[in-house]
């Protein structure tokens, strides 16, 4: 099973930074296999990055996915008051076919 | 546009079944998987496994292996998943979503709204 760590757990920043995510898998992940969402409260998840660095329709370019093998990076290049939430990176692979990492919750300094 | 649309809030007791349905609409039903993926409160994404809904085809997490059913009805575009047995560690806010390919990249593109499901004596 392929494990996804997220760091930092928490990151707390202000309107206008610069938030970089990290996901870290455990063995190598195709890049075509890792995803991006946004959760915030009460809602489902929102995917932002698919393929490691495709944007989602309707997602502003201030959200960005790089990275391969296994580090992957999902980058707001200028945050907004409504990024503020939690960030779940995703892979598909073999078996189990999903798995999740546990989340960075990206919050307002 | 697409739309996943779950059934209500359930309430069960240890050891009963709970069954959540996710109706979809605005694409052709048969041709896209659904997974279902579950948050407990305050806790991140698990997956719970996936239904074909042209074949009926399934495939579960390890975990849920002998405790979930899942399954589909074409003629009202509806997959239904089926918890059984369940424990406190089971409340959660369980979700529906849809598997899209685009290339060579799996994602899920649209979520339903999610139902809770508490167990409680």
């Amino acid at each position: 099973e392929i494990v996804l760590t997220q760091s930092p757990g928490t990151l707390s920043l202000s309107p206008g930074e610069r938030a970089t995510l990290s996901c870290r898998a455990s063995q190598s992940v195709r890049s075509g296999s890792l995803a991006w969402y946004q959760q915030k409260r009460g809602q489902a998840p929102r995917l932002l990055i698919y393929g490691a660095s495709g944007r989602a329709t309707g997602i502003p370019d201030r959200f960005s996915g790089s990275g391969s093998g296994t580090d992957f990076t999902l980058t707001i290049s200028r945050l907004e008051p409504e990024d503020f939430a939690v960030y779940y990176c995703q892979q598909y692979g073999s078996s189990p076919p999903v798995t999740f990492g546990q989340g960075t919750r990206l919050e307002i300094k | 546009q697409v739309q996943l649309v779950q059934s209500g809030a359930e309430v069960k007791k240890p050891g009963a079944s709970v069954k959540v349905s996710c109706k979809a609409s605005g694409y052709a039903f048969t041709a896209y998987y659904i997974h279902w993926v579950r948050q407990a409160p305050g806790q991140g994404l698990e997956w719970m496994g996936w239904i074909n809904p042209n074949s009926g085809d399934t495939n579960y997490a390890q975990e849920f292996h002998g405790r979930v059913t899942m399954t589909r009805d074409t003629s009202i575009s509806t997959v239904h998943m089926e918890l059984s047995r369940l424990g406190f560690a089971d409340t959660a806010v369980y979700y529906c979503a849809r598997e899209k390919w685009v290339d060579t990249s799996m994602l899920f593109d649209s979520w339903g709204q999610g139902t809770l499901v508490t167990v409680s004596s």
